[in-house]
């Protein structure tokens, strides 16, 4: 079974400045898809950044950034020019890339409440 | 606005009752999820369906009981919950389960 670990419950950065929000994952799969999922305040959840683990280069979108360490089995997001609109509870999951029993179980950790700061 | 809605957005049913949630999508794609969120919790998949065929059932307790009678539409059916079935009940649809998933705004379900 796969796990996924977000250690910060909670950050805080200014507004212009960067933050890197940190996940951790545990799985036997070489083939899988690691994402990271924005929900603001009672607002929809939405996909932030997508990184297909047999890609080495690592996702970007725009101000938002992954570290992805597949040795390390270490998936971080980095927001650059932090925005009042990214206050958010921010979710790293994981869903392994072949099909079969369990393909469609995406897997969330805890979750990580920014709050961005005037 | 992700095009996935869902109805109610608030529930308060007693221990009892019966009700259902409703998640509509029409987006054209093919596989739609349950999920509870509760507090201090991850998300926990509950069921998913492809092509209206349940591929997933993640030992999710018999009060809770899943249908969708075509791609567009899915219902949560509940009956006899427990106080600790209060949660928030997501809806999510994706056309390549690879690739992103479009999640509604949720049902809050309290149940008392």
């Amino acid at each position: 079974a796969q796990t996924v670990t977000q250690s910060q419950p909670e950050m805080s950065v200014q507004e212009a400045e960067t933050v890197t929000l940190s996940c951790t994952y545990d799985t036997s799969e070489n083939n899988y898809y690691l994402f990271w999922y924005k929900q603001p305040p009672s607002r929809q959840m939405i996909l932030v950044i997508r990184q297909e683990a047999y890609k080495q280069q690592n996702a970007t979108e725009n101000r938002f950034s992954v570290n992805f360490q597949k040795a390390a089995k270490s998936f971080s997001l980095k927001i650059s020019d932090s925005q009042l609109g990214d206050t958010a509870m921010y979710f790293c999951a994981f869903m392994k890339g072949n099909s079969g029993a369990g393909s469609y179980q995406l897997t969330f950790g805890k979750g990580t409440k920014l709050s961005v700061i005037p | 606005e992700t095009g996935v809605t869902q109805t109610p957005r608030h529930l308060v049913m007693g221990m009892t009752n019966k009700k259902s949630l409703k998640c509509e999508q029409h987006l054209g794609h093919n596989a739609m999820y349950w999920y509870k969120q509760s507090a201090k919790k991850p998300l926990e998949l509950m069921f998913v369906y492809s092509l209206e065929e349940r591929v997933e059932n993640n030992s999710v307790p018999s009060r809770f009981s899943p249908e969708c009678p075509n791609s567009s539409h899915l219902f949560l059916h509940l009956h006899t919950l427990q106080p600790e079935d209060s949660a928030l009940y997501l809806c999510a649809s994706s056309q390549d389960r690879r690739l992103k998933q479009y999640f509604g705004p949720g049902t809050r379900l309290t149940v008392t």
